[in-house]
């Protein structure tokens, strides 16, 4: 079946430490990809995204990621975080085939310890 | 300020009641969503709307239903057929159906007592 997986359900650090997330997709074909962010409290909102051209993309907060076609990964990382980083992470995905739907990971729940 | 509006905030119900939740924006954009969200499942599609009187089932939709009626509206209906109706609601908007990017509500959670 057509997924997003993201094999890290709960992530802790301590502040300074670098981070990666991992996101795999299941859909063949060309993607839209995003990382979405919410913040304890806070709407969902976008951290970053990838339509086309160069595969690092990076975003808010010093975040990136890498999108790597051949592996239908998209990866986030963040060289070294911060406790403001505490926050739950979705990965989600766009096939051109399906217009409009977006399907979103089951998340990541990353806690950084101060 | 231009945004997306879900209410009830709360809402509680009985077992064998449908309850309608709210989701307005006034962002002028085309695509609506309806997610539910559910600890350690992340968010599932459970209706979308590209257009106006049109709407395409998302992963879980039985037991919902929506309606769009005028481009700023997406209402979900959750029935008395939904098994487990208990959950997080977040409605969200796209400026460009095909764009992925998403602005998202404040949620509506529904508890069934």
């Amino acid at each position: 079946a057509q997924s997003v997986s993201q094999h890290n359900h709960h992530v802790i650090l301590s502040e300074a430490a670098s981070l990666e997330l991992g996101c795999n997709y299941s859909y063949g074909g060309t993607v839209n990809l995003f990382w979405y962010v919410q913040y304890p409290g806070q709407h969902l909102q976008l951290l970053l995204k990838y339509f086309s051209g160069d595969p690092l993309v990076k975003g808010i907060k010093g975040f990136e990621a890498e999108f790597i076609k051949s592996k239908f990964s998209f990866n986030l990382r963040k060289p070294s975080v911060q406790w403001s980083d505490t926050a739950e992470y979705f990965c989600a995905v766009n096939p051109y085939s399906s217009a409009s739907k977006i399907i979103f990971g089951s998340g990541t729940r990353l806690s950084i310890r101060p | 300020d231009g945004g997306i509006t879900q209410s009830p905030k709360y809402l509680f119900r009985k077992e064998g009641q449908n309850v309608t939740l709210s989701c307005e924006q006034n962002l002028n954009h085309d695509a609506m969503y309806w997610y539910r969200q559910d600890p350690g499942q992340g968010l599932r599609l459970i209706y979308y709307s590209q257009i106006v009187n049109d709407f395409q089932k998302g992963d879980i939709a039985e037991g919902y239903s929506v309606s769009r009626e005028k481009k700023e509206s997406f209402p979900l209906t959750v029935t008395s057929a939904q098994k487990n109706p208990t959950a997080f609601y977040l409605c969200a908007s796209s400026m460009i159906p095909s764009s992925g990017e998403l602005f998202f509500g404040e949620g509506s959670r529904l508890t069934v007592l």
